[in-house]
């Protein structure tokens, strides 16, 4: 089965600042890989997606992901952290089922602090 | 063009009751699946329905059942409620023929058991 890591339950960082939230994967085949944002009592949001394009992704609202295969990692970053930015950041990977059906697998996420 | 829309947002149940959720996937997606989302953690797969049949299932319990419409909206129903049933529950819509693994989520379902 397919699994992801994200370390670092909770990330601070002070507006303005680099924003780094790491995530690594486990699969055996090509994985699909997802980042996703949660506002306070909202669903998921997508931010972005690699599926064995381009190894940098860009996403919405400045944020990008590097997929490194060497490093089974999938870090998303935003080079300038924004006041709205902070939520709960999920990492995930599609699981493919077979027969059309697939299922993410989500990390534990990482809650993201902006500070003036 | 609407996403996915859950019903009801927010609902409190005792012990021992049976709550029913919906849904309605985004237009033009065929596949739904559920998700429970426990405070504090990732959202864990329940199962997912295409052609009105449940296909693929989590590692949950058989109190957890859903079905599917011929709209392709769903149901997920939880019978004999547990106080660790409580959990924002998300349901998730795809085309079924693009195999790229996205999943479109509603606001979900917040259900507190007593």
């Amino acid at each position: 089965a397919q699994s992801v890591t994200q370390l670092g339950s909770h990330v601070s960082v002070s507006e303005g600042a680099l924003v780094l939230l790491r995530c690594n994967y486990s699969s055996s085949v090509p994985p699909y890989l997802f980042w996703y944002v949660q506002y306070p009592n909202q669903g998921l949001q997508l931010l972005l997606k690699y599926t064995s394009a381009a190894t940098l992704v860009k996403g919405i609202n400045g944020f990008e992901a590097e997929f490194k295969k060497s490093e089974t990692s999938f870090h998303l970053t935003k080079p300038s952290a924004h006041m709205s930015d902070a939520a709960e950041y999920f990492c995930a990977v599609s699981d493919n089922l077979g027969g059309g059906g697939n299922k993410l697998t989500f990390g534990t996420g990482t809650q993201l602090k902006v500070e003036l | 063009d609407a996403g996915v829309t859950q019903s009801p947002t927010h609902l409190i149940k005792t012990r021992g009751q049976q709550v029913t959720l919906r849904c309605s996937p985004k237009s033009g997606h065929d596949t739904v699946s559920w998700y429970q989302q426990a405070l504090g953690q990732g959202p864990q797969f329940i199962f997912q329905y295409y052609e009105e049949e449940e296909r693929q299932r989590g590692n949950f319990p058989d109190r957890f059942s859903g079905h599917q419409f011929p709209n392709y909206s769903s149901e997920l129903n939880v019978n004999a409620l547990l106080l660790g049933d409580s959990a924002l529950y998300l349901c998730a819509s795809r085309p079924r023929d693009r195999d790229t693994g996205e999943l479109f989520f509603g606001e979900g379902s917040r259900l507190t058991v007593l």
